[in-house]
């Protein structure tokens, strides 16, 4: 199994909609979380990290739900440059280390 | 807004070869990491370096991969007698202690191995 499993997507979406990415992590013992952004060929770049009581910042909202295992972003009124992968990364208790998923591609169609 | 840099862009190297990648941490950051990403796959961890030892390592970072601070600002990642899967894009990323949160990667070095 996958330490932390996306939906590739693509998710082709218009400007100006809501769009949401899940994201499950294997273990139980992650203790930090976030969604980084990838342009393509570019080096990742944080977006957001994820707290237990959801957070948010602007436009995205992210959500972590301990028992499930489980992440969420959700991007609202969406903009052409949103276009991009979004990453999922988890750290292991103690250590630094990030891990990620795969990503999931959005792109934001005028 | 502080950078870390690396350089090459891109380098070329034959099978076999030795190659040294080079990074620029930012300034005030102690922790300092190497990851790669292997084109259309996820990027992934190989080493972190703190107080001049490695603090962690992946399994991906074999005998063949070697880090070092050579001076007060530089980071190198060695890889001895490349081979062709070690193709990639490597990245460098820095963070202050205790602040994960506060990782920034540099702009990676694109490895081809012919």
């Amino acid at each position: 199994r996958k330490e932390v499993e996306q939906d590739p997507g693509p998710f082709n979406v218009p400007e100006g909609a809501t769009v949401a990415f899940n994201c499950t992590y294997s273990n139980s013992a992650s203790q930090s979380f976030f969604w980084y952004r990838q342009d393509c060929r570019k080096e990742p770049k944080l977006l957001m990290s994820v707290y237990s009581s959801g957070n948010e910042d602007g436009r995205f909202t992210a959500q972590l739900n301990r028992a499930s295992q489980y992440i969420s972003l959700l991007i609202r009124d969406s903009k052409l440059s949103d276009s991009a992968t979004y990453l999922c990364v988890v750290t292991l208790q103690g250590r630094r280390a990030l891990t990620f998923g795969s990503g999931t591609r959005l792109q934001v169609q005028p | 807004e502080p950078e870390v840099t690396q350089t090459p862009s891109h380098q070329v190297t034959q099978m076999g070869q030795e190659v040294i990648l080079r990074c620029v941490p930012i300034s005030n950051h102690l922790y300092f990491y190497w990851y790669r990403q292997i084109l259309g796959q996820k990027v992934e961890f190989l080493v972190s370096f703190y107080n001049n030892e490695i603090s962690e390592k992946s399994e991906i970072f074999d005998d063949q991969f070697s880090v070092e601070r050579p001076d007060g600002s530089n980071f190198t990642l060695k890889i001895r007698s490349t081979k062709l899967e070690d193709s990639a894009m490597y990245f460098c990323a820095s963070s202050e202690v205790g602040d994960t949160n506060g990782y920034t990667f540099g702009s990676g070095t694109r490895l081809t191995v012919v």
